[in-house]
């Protein structure tokens, strides 16, 4: 069956940089894309950037555009986000996804806090 | 401000029919852009409901469908359970954004 399975939660001071994982399993990895969609609390869902396993190619929503990277390992069947210069607006559970158009499975859920 | 405009909340008793609104604009779903809907109960990952307007995700029930006209989408939930109390969004593209986009969500109580 299709996984999706994220790291485990974070806590960052402001200024610093994080990394969420995100290991499929179940399915060809290099056959979907791999989205990244954020949630602060009590808040609604926020969609960060898209990555296409296979190529690598990466498409950012603009407002994260110059602090955001998206890659993958494929041997590991694992995708990445990063995200620099956090600031306390960036508290939030970090989601990942599979698919293109619409996203059919979703991962657990990353919560990363930044607090000083 | 979110590009997708959904009411935050609607309420229903168990056994009524409630539709959830989703605004968009000429450049989304005014564009033809397809739309999708998500359920998702607090606290766990949202759950995909209807994908490409109208097409039920593995497993929904058919209680759920979906439709569009114009600039806007809407989800029908139909025989309301106790169980559909969650949080509803939209979701498509946005050309002017190059990117997905999502409505700000619409908290269902069933009464």
């Amino acid at each position: 069956q299709v996984q999706l399975v994220q790291s485990g939660a974070e806590v960052k001071r402001p200024g610093a940089s994080v990394r969420v994982s995100c290991k499929a399993s179940g399915y060809t990895f290099t056959n979907q894309d791999i989205n990244w969609v954020r949630q602060a609390p009590g808040q609604g869902l926020e969609w960060m950037g898209w990555m296409n396993p296979n190529s690598g190619n990466t498409g950012y929503a603009s407002k994260f555009r110059d602090r955001v990277t998206m890659t993958r390992d494929t041997s590991m069947t694992t995708a990445y986000l990063d995200l620099s210069s956090l600031r306390s607006e960036d508290t939030a559970v970090y989601y990942c996804a599979r698919g293109l158009h619409y996203f059919d499975f979703w991962g657990q859920g990353t919560l990363v806090t930044v607090s000083s | 401000q979110s590009v997708l405009t959904q009411p935050p909340s609607m309420s229903g008793a168990p056994g009524q029919r409630v539709t959830i609104s989703c605004t968009g604009q000429s450049s989304n779903i005014g564009a033809g852009y397809e739309v999708q809907w998500y359920q998702q109960i607090p606290g766990i990952a949202p759950k995909l409901l209807i994908y490409e307007n109208k097409k039920r995700a593995s497993g929904v029930p058919d209680r759920f469908s979906g439709a569009t006209s114009g600039t806007s989408a809407s989800l029908a939930i139909a025989g309301l359970q106790a169980e559909d109390e969650a949080d509803y969004y939209c979701q498509s593209f946005d050309s002017s954004l190059s990117g997905r986009v999502f409505g700000g969500g619409t908290k269902l109580t069933v009464l």
